[in-house]
C-alpha cells in the first residue's frame, strides 16, 4: 500500500522561471488536494480535484498557478514566473470519497520550493 | 475563521501519556473532529477522527465530550518520535466542504 508520492522533493529555481510539481495519489483515490505551507504556518488549501474535474480554487491560487489532473490519476501544479514569495512547501493529499461519512485526506511528503 | 482552539505548546515526559486538548465550541452536528500531526519538514500525518463517540486506533485515542464542544487526543505512551505539531481540525463531510483548515496547532515536545 503505497502512500501519496510527490516529485521532486526539493526544487531551487531563480525568480522568473517556471516550475512544475507532480503528485501521485494513493491508488483509486478519486479526490486530490493541493496545499501550500510557509515557514511557521499550517498548510493552506490551494485547490481540489474530484476525478479530473477541478472543483475549487483558493484565492491564494493566482493566475500564475495552474493545476491539472488530466486522467483523474496524477496531478501537476505549475507555477509560472516564480517570485520569491512562492517559496514554500507544496503539499498534495488524496482521499477516497465516502458517502457514508467523512473521507480522510492522506498527505504526501511535499515539495519544498526555494525561489532565489 | 478559526473553528478550533489549541494551546500553543506543551511538554511531555517520554513514556507518559500526552493529553492534547482542543476546543471547538461552535462545532455543528455533522462536523467531524480530525487530528493530524506534522513532524518537522514532513507532510501532515493523519492520526484519528471522530464524530460523537470516543475512538481508538493504534496511534491514539480521541475523547469527545458529550456536548461535542471539546475533545482530547491521548497519546498513551509518548516517545521522542512523537515530537511534532499537532493539529485539531473540524470538517463537514458535505460535498462542498472539501478542504482541511489548519490552525497553528500545538507544538508538542517529548522530553527524555
Amino acid at each position: 500500500d503505497t502512500g501519496v508520492s510527490q516529485n521532486p522533493r526539493h526544487k531551487i529555481t531563480k525568480r522568473g522561471q517556471n516550475v512544475t510539481f507532480r503528485c501521485d495519489p494513493i491508488s483509486e483515490h478519486n479526490r486530490l488536494y493541493w496545499y501550500r505551507q510557509t515557514l511557521g504556518q499550517g498548510p493552506e488549501f490551494l485547490t481540489y480535484f474530484q476525478n479530473e474535474a477541478q472543483l475549487e480554487k483558493s484565492r491564494l491560487l493566482s493566475d500564475r498557478f495552474s493545476a491539472e489532473r488530466p486522467k483523474g490519476s496524477f496531478s501537476t501544479l505549475e507555477i509560472q514566473r516564480t517570485e520569491q514569495g512562492d517559496s514554500a512547501m507544496y503539499l498534495c493529499a488524496s482521499s477516497l470519497e465516502y458517502r457514508g461519512g467523512s473521507d480522510t485526506q492522506y498527505f504526501g511528503p511535499g515539495t519544498r520550493l526555494t525561489v532565489l | 475563521d478559526a473553528k478550533t482552539t489549541q494551546p500553543t505548546s506543551m511538554d511531555c515526559a517520554e513514556g507518559r501519556a500526552a493529553n492534547l486538548p482542543c476546543n471547538h465550541s461552535t462545532i455543528s452536528g455533522n462536523e467531524y473532529v480530525y487530528w493530524y500531526r506534522q513532524i518537522h519538514s514532513q507532510g501532515p500525518q493523519y492520526i484519528i477522527h471522530g464524530l460523537k463517540n470516543n475512538e481508538t486506533n493504534e496511534m491514539a485515542s480521541l475523547i469527545i465530550t458529550e456536548d461535542r464542544k471539546s475533545s482530547t487526543l491521548i497519546l498513551p505512551h509518548a516517545t521522542l518520535r512523537d515530537t511534532a505539531v499537532y493539529y485539531c481540525i473540524v470538517r463537514s463531510p458535505r460535498s462542498n466542504d472539501y478542504k482541511l483548515s489548519f490552525g497553528a496547532g500545538t507544538t508538542v515536545t517529548v522530553r527524555a
